[in-house]
């Protein structure tokens, strides 16, 4: 079955850049998608098709795709960010996470 | 806004059964594709199972393929997930969650219920 991988964990300072990656074979022949995770709450789409925000996410949120790997990025990181982050793609009809990656802001 | 309420969580034994309800609101519910994502303890988000808007196809993870139906009533705006031969590795909190056909982006998500499988 498809995977894909994410490092478990990143860490950024407050208004530093952050990036998480997403790591799946041939990824770039596919779109791509990126949830936000906060304990307790619902997961939120921050991007989707490989670069596209979602109405009311911040413009600090973009994302890219090329080669193997799909890439989020945090820019002026924010004490708010601090979240699991999961991307996710689709093969053959299923949705397919990644293991999800926590964003620690200190 | 859109809405997805899910219900039916609570404490199964192993081996027993349990069916799980999502209810939509504010939104055209036959039209979109809808699926349920798991989230176990301390672990990561899993996707579980999606369905066709008008059900004619269902696809599941391969963990819980036979032992769980996910169904939806157009009429009613509900999503099901019908749940059987339940392990302590079924063990999450589940939501509802939907999609404006295949491969397009989740976009909505119910606030989950929680299953634990215990004796």
């Amino acid at each position: 079955s498809y995977e894909l991988t994410q490092p478990p964990s990143v860490s950024v300072s407050p208004g530093q850049t952050g990036s998480i990656t997403c790591f799946g074979n041939d990824l770039d022949n596919r779109f791509t998608y990126w949830f936000q995770h906060k304990p307790g709450q619902s997961p939120v789409l921050v991007i989707y098709q490989n670069n596209k925000r979602p109405s009311g996410i911040p413009a600090r949120f973009s994302g890219s795709n090329s080669g193997n790997t799909a890439t989020l990025t945090i820019g002026e990181t924010q004490a708010i960010d601090e979240a699991d982050y999961y991307c996710q793609t689709w093969d053959r009809s299923r949705v397919v996470f990644g293991g999800g990656t926590k964003l620690t802001v200190l | 806004h859109v809405q997805l309420v899910e219900s039916g969580g609570g404490v199964v034994q192993p081996g027993r059964s349990l069916r799980l309800s999502c209810v939509a609101s504010e939104f055209t519910f036959s039209t979109y594709t809808m699926h349920w994502v798991r989230q176990a303890p301390g672990k990561g988000l899993e996707w579980v199972a999606v369905i066709s808007y008008d059900g004619s196809n269902e696809y599941y993870i391969d963990s819980v393929e036979g032992r769980f139906t996910i169904s939806r009533d157009n009429s009613e705006n509900t999503l099901y997930l019908q749940m059987s031969s339940l392990t302590s590795e079924d063990t999450a909190v589940y939501y509802c969650a939907r999609s404006d056909g295949f491969n397009a982006e989740v976009d909505s998500w119910g606030q989950g219920t929680l299953v634990t499988v215990s004796s």
